[in-house]
């Protein structure tokens, strides 16, 4: 079956502009998980929504925000960029069943957002 | 604080030659532990998962061992190829969580020359 994908796939924008990040889980998949991953930081959590709520957040500012759509879908906007924003951001899906602790995550390929 | 630590950074080696990752990790209570492959410009993938009462675990060429008690894991690779040339990345699950409770390591870089 198709994998995880994430629109665009790069991305350029200066301070102080918005940005929207699309994914697309695999089907069947109720879970969606958003990350930053930076050279210095390694790969950072941001939110986890399941069944178009949010489950989970990390430690982002309220500038980070997301949402899903009734068909798992999600989307992530990153208000008023600031350089230090600039990073893959990677999103991955899962069934998202709490009590299957095996529950694998996929991962898509990322978009590579850089702010000037 | 829960924690996990990858090392070494990273490491250059031989293809054909053999080689082993560490993870050290400090979450509690623990569930799993996961090593993941990020190839250069792709996500992760998910190679192999290590719960509590696992000691060893093959995929291929990939062999993860865990030591709950001393909470520390390898990935061992064998007879490495130019496509094992990637960033290895540990990630342990608090046990009786949702996928928000995952610890990242901030991963080792694998190099393998020709």
């Amino acid at each position: 079956k198709a994998g995880v994908t994430q629109t665009p796939r790069y991305l350029i924008k200066t301070r102080g502009q918005q940005v929207t990040l699309s994914c697309s889980p695999i089907s069947g998949h109720r879970s969606v998980s958003w990350y930053q991953q930076t050279p210095g930081q390694g790969l950072q959590f941001l939110f986890e929504y399941f069944s178009e709520t949010q489950r989970n957040k990390g430690n982002f500012p309220g500038r980070f925000s997301g949402r899903q759509f009734s068909n798992s879908r999600s989307e992530m906007n990153v208000s008023t960029l600031e350089l230090g924003d600039s990073a893959l951001y990677l999103c991955a899906s899962s069934s998202g069943l709490a009590e299957v602790s095996t529950d694998t995550q996929y991962f898509g390929p990322g978009t590579r957002l850089t702010v000037l | 604080k829960n924690q996990v630590e990858q090392s070494p950074q990273s490491l250059i080696i031989l293809e054909g030659k053999n080689c082993t990752l560490q993870c050290n990790y400090t979450v509690s209570p623990f569930s799993n532990l996961r090593w993941y492959k990020q190839d250069t410009g792709r996500g992760p993938v998910s190679l192999t998962i290590m719960t509590f009462s696992e000691n060893t675990k093959s995929n291929g060429r990939y062999t993860a061992t865990l030591d709950a008690d001393t909470k520390q894991s390898s990935l061992h690779i064998t007879a490495s190829q130019l496509s094992d040339s990637a960033s290895y990345i540990c990630v342990v699950r608090v046990e009786g969580s949702t996928l928000g409770r995952l610890y990242f390591g901030r991963g080792t870089q694998l190099t393998v020359w020709p």
